[in-house]
């Protein structure tokens, strides 16, 4: 399965809503993760099971997910938002995870 | 709270082998299953494996199915992700990461930079 992530840099100004997508190749579950990295960082868990926020995550962020197609929007654009998404993939048999190649967010 | 700590910054020649740790700590290590992550420079994410702190199981992404070996140490709550066959392409942050129920990794290290140059 190939995760494709577009676009791969969006250019948003602050205040704004950012939309992010990831599509699957395939007929996939809603195992779908979303990841924040900032540079020098670990990325840092934001979505998981397609729409559910992890902890302490703002409310800005959400995800959803229409047949093989998700989506990330953060509806509002704060200057700590600006950073590289990926989605993630899991499936279950065999276990495997993939990465999409990232969305830069950037001013 | 639950945490991930690498070991530090390695380089090696081509050839070589290196081992990173990833000690955990906040939980029961034998509730853990810890994968590995890498990230080769202004690069994305690579998943190379998986191993469960509980029984040992482990599942390799086939690019790396012959050069990595996933182990742990329950008396130190440590994962160790050892890679062979080191090339110059091999040169990456290399992340772990606990996997959580849905697949998803809640916590990762903070990431371990291996140099590979002659």
């Amino acid at each position: 399965i190939v995760m494709t992530q577009s676009p791969a840099t969006l250019s948003v100004s602050p205040g704004e809503r950012a939309t992010l997508s990831c599509g699957a190749s395939q007929s996939v579950s809603t195992n779908l993760a979303w990841y924040q990295q900032k540079p020098g960082q670990a990325p840092r868990l934001l979505i998981y099971g397609a729409s559910t926020r992890a902890t302490d995550v703002p409310a800005r962020f959400s995800g959803s997910v229409s047949g093989t197609e998700f989506t990330l929007s953060i509806s509002s654009l704060q200057s700590e938002d600006f950073a590289v998404y990926y989605c993630q993939l899991y499936n279950s048999w065999p276990p495997t995870w993939t990465f999409g190649q990232g969305t830069k967010v950037e001013i | 709270q639950v945490q991930l700590v690498q070991s530090g910054a390695e380089v090696k020649k081509p050839g070589a082998s290196v081992k990173v740790s990833c000690q955990i700590s906040g939980f029961p290590f034998i509730n853990f299953h810890i994968s590995w992550v890498r990230q080769a420079p202004r690069q994305g994410l690579e998943w190379m494996g998986c191993i469960s702190a509980y029984n040992g199981y482990t599942n390799h992404a086939r690019n790396f199915q012959d050069r990595v070996t996933l182990t742990t140490d329950t008396s130190t709550s440590t994962a160790y992700m050892e890679l062979r066959s080191l090339r110059s392409d091999d040169t990456a942050v290399y992340f772990c990461a606990s996997l959580s129920g849905g697949g998803e990794f809640d916590y990762w290290g903070q990431g371990t930079l291996v140099t590979v140059s002659s």
